[in-house]
């Protein structure tokens, strides 16, 4: 059973730039949510993706977007970058009502906006 | 608004001792409640969950308990051992009937530091 893979790691933009994180979510898994951890702080949540639709989403503008695939895989996709979007990108897989069983995170990706 | 908090940023407890990680809510319609808990460089790991029906819930060498009346949960570890050292977050649930999501709302954290 593969967990949840995140790319890339770490990533360096310039703000005003646009920038797409991966996520393949865990086998199994029919639910993507994608969370922002700014230092210090607990992960906030985004938005979260069911069955390739949006499914709930957090107070974030609407330059953040995302996708999610047949495969239940997902991206994230920040324009217009701002200095403060700089944070830890956690993407989290889990099965539509299993509250219960948490929700797999994968290791995230650093995003640094200079 | 900070819905859940965890108002300890640190702790430090001897190996072998208890440790105990405490969680304030502020809503009463979260249903459910979660512990995570994150070594640096790495995503949070489900460690535990209750439902707001019930009152403990134990896995292991942790017990969560549940004080719905105080809005209040903590996290018991025992015994404490050096590779708990990690930071621990609360996190609850909230159904959005808007969109149907378990979101998760998550504390600040607090670091546990076990000393060998």
């Amino acid at each position: 059973e593969t967990g949840v893979t995140q790319s890339p790691t770490h990533l360096i933009k310039t703000r005003g730039q646009q920038v797409t994180l991966r996520c393949s979510s865990q086998s199994g898994h029919n639910t993507v949510s994608w969370y922002q951890q700014a230092l210090g702080q607990g992960p906030q949540f985004i938005f979260q993706y069911y069955r390739e639709e949006e499914n709930g989403r957090g107070n974030f503008p609407p330059r953040f977007s995302g996708l999610q695939f047949p495969n239940y895989s997902s991206e994230l996709n920040v324009n217009a970058l701002e200095l403060d979007d700089s944070a830890l990108y956690l993407c989290a897989s889990s099965f539509k009502g299993a509250i219960n069983y948490g929700y797999t995170f994968g290791s995230g990706t650093r995003l640094t906006v200079v | 608004d900070q819905q859940v908090k965890q108002n300890s940023p640190s702790l430090s407890v001897q190996e072998g001792r208890i440790s105990i990680l405490n969680c304030d809510y502020t809503n009463s319609m979260f249903d459910y409640f979660l512990w995570y808990k994150k070594y640096p460089a790495e995503g949070p790991t489900f460690l535990i969950s209750i439902s707001s029906i019930k009152d403990k819930n134990e896995d292991g060498r942790f017990t969560v308990f549940l004080n719905k009346s105080a809005k209040h949960l903590s996290l018991h570890i025992v015994p404490s051992q050096p590779g708990d050292s990690a930071v621990y977050f609360c996190a609850a649930s909230a159904i959005d009937y808007g969109g149907a999501t378990n979101k998760l709302i998550f504390g600040t954290g607090t670091l546990l530091a076990v000393q060998p």
